[in-house]
């Protein structure tokens, strides 16, 4: 199978619930990276995951919080969600770490989350 | 903080002319350039990659890349309507995760 596939596609939830997002990494890559996009801005980097393994966080709460699993699939999931909270998730795969990885990255097409 | 900075627009060229995006760095460190192009409700998709200063050419698409002013540039020539979309720049930091500008709206009138 190709490609990155997210789901669910699109989300409605209500302030102070939980979410869980998918993120199926594309075949032969090892590392799923996480971005929210908020309306009219650019990606911010949640975190990364490497071979199960947290490689790297931004600057987002603690409830945010990921896994990759041993096929590398990987889910987001937040806690307490805030209206703030509504955004574009992205999951990218890729295949090694470093600076020409973003060369190799493969989006999936997103979910939208709306927080009521 | 390292930034990466854009004008969001909306920048409307008409169709057939060149298009000029631009986008500024904070970390004079940077060595490699990304950017994307993102339809509405779409996902991000790289169109070009720089690391080295000059120009870098792929079809009706040129990077320009000058580090001694920490900015880089996206010409679009014979420009579409099919162009119409987000431009994002996109620079690694330290960790190699990208850092990400707030996207230039491009607009093509036909």
């Amino acid at each position: 199978e190709t490609g990155v596939t997210q789901s669910p596609t699109h989300l409605i939830k209500t302030r102070g619930q939980q979410v869980t997002l998918r993120c199926s990494s594309q075949s032969g890559h090892n590392t799923v990276s996480w971005y929210q996009q908020a309306l009219g801005q650019g990606p911010q980097f949640i975190f990364q995951y490497y071979r199960e393994e947290e490689n790297g966080r931004g600057n987002f709460p603690p409830r945010f919080s990921g896994l990759q699993f041993p096929n590398y699939s990987s889910e987001l999931n937040v806690n307490a969600l805030e209206l703030d909270d509504s955004a574009l998730y992205l999951c990218a795969s890729s295949l090694g770490l470093g600076g020409a990885a973003p060369l190799g990255y493969t989006f999936g097409s997103g979910t939208r989350l709306t927080v009521v | 903080q390292k930034e990466v900075e854009q004008n969001s627009g909306p920048l409307s060229v008409p169709e057939g002319a060149i298009a000029s995006l631009n986008c500024t760095y904070s970390d004079r460190g940077s060595q490699s350039f990304f950017w994307y192009r993102q339809y509405s409700g779409k996902s991000p998709e790289l169109i070009m990659f720089i690391y080295s200063n000059g120009d870098k050419e792929d079809g009706r698409f040129t990077a320009q890349l000058n580090k001694a002013s920490q900015y880089v540039s996206l010409l679009i020539r014979d420009s579409q309507p099919s162009d119409s979309a987000t431009y994002l720049c996109a620079v690694p930091d330290s960790n190699y995760q990208l850092i990400w500008g707030a996207g230039t709206k491009l607009i093509i009138k036909p």
